[in-house]
Formats: C-alpha cells, structure tokens, sequence
C-alpha cells in the first residue's frame, strides 16, 4: 500500500534554528504539495510542484522558507531561521494529477511533522 | 474557488447514515465538489468528488442538488472510525490549478 512518508514526525527546535522537513512522494506521482495546519489559520497550502518544478509557492513566506525537490523521491521544506509563529503541522502531499472531468485529481497525505518552535 | 459553508459540528449515532450539507451558492459550472476528511492527528484523506451527478463509492455518496448550489455527504452505516472534520472543497481540476483550498469543515463525533 503505497504512502506518502514524512521525517522526522516530530521536531522541538529553538527560536533561530534551520528546521528541514523531509517528503517522500508516492512513487510516479507528479505533484507534491506542501500544506501547513496550525488551530488559528486551519490547513493552509504552502506550496507545490509538478515534476519537481515549482508551481506555486505564493502561500509560503518567502523570507525565511524554501521548498525544494532535489530529486523525484525527495521533497524538502526548510525553515532559516525558525520562530515560534511556526509551530505547526506540515503535511506533505502528493498525486497523479493531470487535470480533466475524468480525472479523481486525488491528493494523498502523509502523516505530518509537528514542529514546536520554542 | 468558490466558498463554501458547512455546520461546525454534527453528531451520529453508529450504525445510522450520517449526512453532511455543504453550501456552496456561488459555484461555478466548471467546479467540482471534493469532500476529504481528517481523522485526529492524521492527514486528510479523499472520500469523493462530483460534478452534477450523485457520485457513490466504497466510502460515501455525494448527492449534489440540481442548481448545485449544495450537496450533502452521506456515510450510509457510520461506524466509530468515521468520527472526523469533514472538508467540503469547490475546486475547478485544469491542469495547473491543483490547489485544495480547505475551510473550517464539520467535526462529525459518532456516538456509540
């Protein structure tokens, strides 16, 4: 049963440090996404790639996080330097999407890293 | 995307069918209605989505009213694992437009 995995699944850091979070898509999938689930602001999209070129980052700060994929098994997204407005749940996603009616255009969900930003 | 509006909170009884509105007046033609749920601490999952037509699969089923202006959610035999938020989403599917863009959804509790 394929699955979108994520490391590490739980992260304590202080203010100021790097944080990366790690994504491994399912594999052939063409889109990876990267979402942010805090209590105030919900699920939020962060960013998100097609055969690992950026689409869309326009929901992630720009300043402090890069999102990249360095390869078609490996999805990254880094915090430098962290703050505690950051503590949060990143979930990363991926699927075959392709557009069309027909299409299911189903993204699935890895289990998430929680950050804690002291 | 168009917006939508869904109840904050519902409770079923296991066993029974446990069906979730979603409001979504301003949809356009071209707009799908997705439905994910969350269960605790996991990440969302896909139940269903639907067009015009009442969708069915091994989940749930989608009724989607005529002007398709709402829809509801059906979990026909709701079991304790059901309990979850349900996000109700209104999202066109082009090909560069993948965005799933997620409310406060329905916290449904199954009461055993």
């Amino acid at each position: 049963d394929a699955r979108v995995t994520q490391t590490p699944r739980h992260k304590v850091t202080e203010m100021g440090q790097e944080v990366t979070m790690r994504c491994q898509p399912i594999l052939g999938h063409n889109t990876v996404f990267w979402y942010r689930q805090t209590m105030m602001q919900g699920l939020e999209l962060l960013a998100y790639f097609r055969n690992r070129a950026p689409l869309d980052d326009s929901g992630m700060p720009k300043d402090r996080f890069s999102a990249e994929m360095p390869d078609a098994t490996l999805a990254t997204l880094k915090i430098q330097p962290s703050e505690p407005r950051d503590s949060a749940v990143y979930f990363c996603a991926s699927g075959w999407l392709i557009g069309g009616e027909k299409r299911k255009n189903e993204q699935f969900f890895g289990p998430g890293t929680r950050l804690t930003v002291l | 995307d168009a917006k939508t509006t869904q109840p904050p909170s519902m409770d079923c009884a296991e066993g029974r069918a446990a069906n979730l509105p979603c409001n979504h007046s301003t949809i356009s033609g071209n707009e799908y209605v997705y439905w994910y749920r969350q269960i605790h601490s996991q990440g969302p999952q896909y139940i269903i989505h639907g067009l015009k037509n009442n969708e069915t699969n091994e989940m749930a089923s989608l009724i989607i009213t005529e002007d398709r202006k709402s829809s509801t959610l059906i979990l026909p035999h709701a079991t304790l694992r059901d309990t979850a938020v349900y996000y109700c989403i209104v999202r066109v599917t082009d090909f560069g437009n993948e965005k799933l863009t997620f409310g406060t959804g329905t916290r449904l509790t199954i009461i055993p």
